[in-house]
């Protein structure tokens, strides 16, 4: 078990740019998870994903975002035309389907937009 | 509406005491879990505890555990014995049944250990 994995660690990208993160849930996991943390909050739920079905998504998630996991394992996380206040770190999670089962989350991918 | 509150900002504790971190929650569901998580420094979330709604007894893990009230609707972690490696946030979090799959977060605690 090699935990969850997220690159790239960090991210500087300029006003107007375009980034992607990658996510590895834990193998077994069916479920994975995005979430967005600001400084000084807790994280907040972005979207969510049962294989390869995206099956919710937060308000939060506007048309400039999009995420995909397309073979059920690995996801991404695009942000399109990013603005300044889309810096945050961006925390993957991943977990058995079952709403009693914890969440194991990646070390998270700090973007900062200048 | 906030669904967890961490009404305590900031904690001191000395070494080798116990300390209580606060949560309580709100839901209309009659069938949630709470969760209690901790992020150092580095960033990354660790899963700490856990408890079901319609568990009889308290969680408890280790130097951890968690003090239920469903009632009250509170659910506090307490740390035992702490450590310098315990200065860390904590997180308390919230999954219903019925709502969304993912974690509800509450704003957090940050807990200093000091020698």
């Amino acid at each position: 078990d090699t935990g969850v994995s997220q690159d790239p660690r960090h991210k500087i990208t300029k006003r107007g740019q375009n980034v992607t993160f990658r996510c590895d849930p834990i193998s077994e996991h069916n479920r994975l998870y995005w979430y967005r943390q600001t400084l000084g909050q807790g994280p907040e739920f972005l979207t969510y994903f049962q294989n390869e079905a995206q099956l919710e998504k937060s308000r939060l998630l506007s048309d400039r975002f999009s995420a995909e996991r397309p073979k059920g394992s690995f996801s991404t996380l695009e942000i399109q035309r990013t603005e300044q206040g889309d810096s945050a770190m961006y925390l993957c999670a991943s977990s058995y389907t079952g709403p009693n089962y914890e969440q194991y989350f990646g070390p998270g991918t700090r973007l900062t937009v200048t | 509406a906030q669904k967890i509150t961490q009404t305590q900002p900031g904690m001191f504790v000395q070494e080798k005491e116990a300390v209580t971190l606060d949560c309580t929650y709100d839901t209309s569901d009659q069938s949630y879990g709470l969760f209690w998580y901790k992020q150092p420094s580095s960033g990354e979330m660790i899963f700490l505890i856990y408890q079901g709604s319609y568990d009889e007894q308290n969680a408890t893990e280790g130097r951890y555990s968690l003090n239920f009230q469903k009632a009250r609707k509170s659910a506090n972690l307490v740390i035992s014995a702490s450590q310098l490696g315990d200065s860390a946030m904590y997180f308390c979090a919230m999954r219903e049944r019925t709502g969304r799959r993912a974690l509800t977060f509450g704003s957090g605690t940050r807990l200093q250990v000091q020698p």
